[in-house]
């Protein structure tokens, strides 16, 4: 099962930041929080993971709590390309199976 | 840089049948992960290859098999198909690194089963 919670849809205006939270309160020391994002009719893209810091790349921020059992991505200026199902893997690090647990995510409508 | 691909895109079978779906990794990547999306829910794990050796495998009967070439290509082949097993296959391909979860995706392959 997935270890994270996330909310089912959400809404955010073409320019503005997209804030998308999740939940992961039984996270252990040694995972990772993983974000992916699935486009309609799309396999799912690698966006970006974290551990304890917090992390940008050219496509998003990752804010992680210093408890660690809860973290937000950020899309600094969505855009209508940006609608997709967002999801939040926990993961372990260093297993012998690197594989991805997914839940439900996010769908993220950005509006025009 | 290629991709990954996937094929064929989409297939229509018949319950009892046998389908085998076909996936290119992306240069320089050593494993495959396959993974079914059914309508509506996120991609289930059904099984990793690496160097040519299944390394994991999810909740799924062993009518799911699968095969990993020289070349990294993979194939997933479904004995006795069901009407459950409709869905959207996901091949992913990935370089096997400790810690590393950054898996590429190919586009799937929509299997119809009737």
């Amino acid at each position: 099962d997935a270890k994270t919670t996330q909310p089912t849809s959400m809404d955010c205006a073409e320019g503005r930041a997209a804030n998308l939270p999740c939940n992961h309160s039984t996270i252990s020391g040694n995972e990772y929080v993983y974000w992916y994002r699935q486009i309609h009719s799309q396999g799912p893209q690698y966006i970006i993971h974290g551990l304890k810091n917090n992390e940008t790349n050219e496509m998003a921020s990752l804010i992680i709590t210093e408890d660690r059992k809860s973290s937000t991505l950020i899309l600094p200026h969505a855009t209508l390309r940006d609608t997709a199902v967002y999801y939040c893997i926990v993961t372990d690090y260093g297993g012998a199976t690197n594989k991805l647990i997914f839940g439900t995510g996010t769908l993220l409508a950005v509006q025009p | 840089e290629t991709g990954v691909t996937q094929s064929p895109t989409h297939l229509i079978k018949t319950r009892g049948q046998q389908v085998t779906l076909r996936c290119s990794s992306q240069s320089g990547h050593n494993t495959v992960s396959w993974y079914q999306q059914a309508l509506g829910q996120g991609p289930q794990f059904i099984f990793q290859y690496y160097r040519e050796e299944e390394n994991g495998r999810g909740n799924f009967p062993p009518r799911f098999s699968g095969l990993q070439f020289p070349n990294y290509s993979s194939e997933l082949n479904v004995n006795a198909l069901e009407l459950d097993d409709s869905a959207l296959y996901l091949c992913a391909s990935s370089h096997q690194t400790s810690g590393s979860y950054e898996q590429y995706f190919g586009p799937g392959t929509r299997l119809t089963v009737t």
